[in-house]
């Protein structure tokens, strides 16, 4: 079954004590991203990968990174986290660009950050 | 800069009305492309579709369709005799086609269906 997973699904935290979140794929896409939901902001992208050691900066950057060492794996990293950065986080996959393009979503990590 | 708005924030319909989710774009790429998504109450997103910026039929799927028209830069989403299960929140977005893989959403239009 086609799917992308993330972990945890649901953390809360302290400012500045360093977070991952993981997330995977399994359909072997190249194209993976994370956004971030905020009421009344809708979805913003925090960054992007085009494929393996090649990523760059969506929307909203600041206070993130990200790393794309395989395919399959493309992990969120909050050095130090701030509550600002409280919010529903989704990863999301994609094949290449073709008439059949088809997007994948994880299911969603909620980070409370106090 | 690329900008996508959802003017319309919440609808609310009665079961087997016809409703029409607005999506307003600016880009000033001449290649790009459209995307519409599913957010039920259950909060995972769901990938409806997406459309070229150089082609711009019109899609049904189902009770589903979509109109791309390009002159009023807007790109449509119209759901027929609706249902509960069509309640969600609905987010249209756009990507260039320039060798990035940069999405802009727009802040979603919360759609209440009732029986």
């Amino acid at each position: 079954e086609a799917q992308v997973t993330q972990n945890p699904r649901y953390l809360i935290t302290v400012t500045g004590k360093k977070l991952t979140v993981t997330c995977s794929q399994n359909m072997n896409h190249e194209y993976m991203s994370w956004y971030r939901q905020d009421p009344g902001l809708g979805l913003r992208q925090i960054y992007y990968s085009m494929n393996v050691e090649v990523t760059d900066k969506g929307d909203v950057p600041e206070g993130y990174k990200v790393s794309r060492k395989e395919k399959r794996n493309f992990p969120l990293i909050l050095e130090s986290p701030s509550p600002n950065q409280t919010s529903l986080y989704f990863c999301a996959s994609r094949s290449l660009q073709g008439p059949r393009e088809t997007q994948y979503f994880g299911p969603g990590t909620r980070l409370l950050v106090l | 800069a690329q900008k996508v708005t959802q003017a319309q924030t919440e609808i609310s319909v009665v079961e087997k009305e016809d409703v029409t989710l607005d999506c307003v774009y600016e880009t000033r790429d001449t290649t790009y492309y459209l995307f519409w998504y599913k957010q039920p109450p259950s909060g995972e997103l769901v990938f409806l579709i997406r459309r070229n910026s150089f082609d711009e039929q019109n899609e049904i799927s189902g009770r589903y369709s979509w109109n791309f028209q390009k002159s009023t830069s807007s790109f449509n989403f119209t759901i027929t005799a609706s249902q509960v299960v069509d309640s969600a929140v609905y987010f249209c977005a756009l990507r260039s086609d320039y060798n990035t893989d940069k999405l802009i959403f727009g802040t979603g239009t919360r759609l209440q269906v009732f029986p």
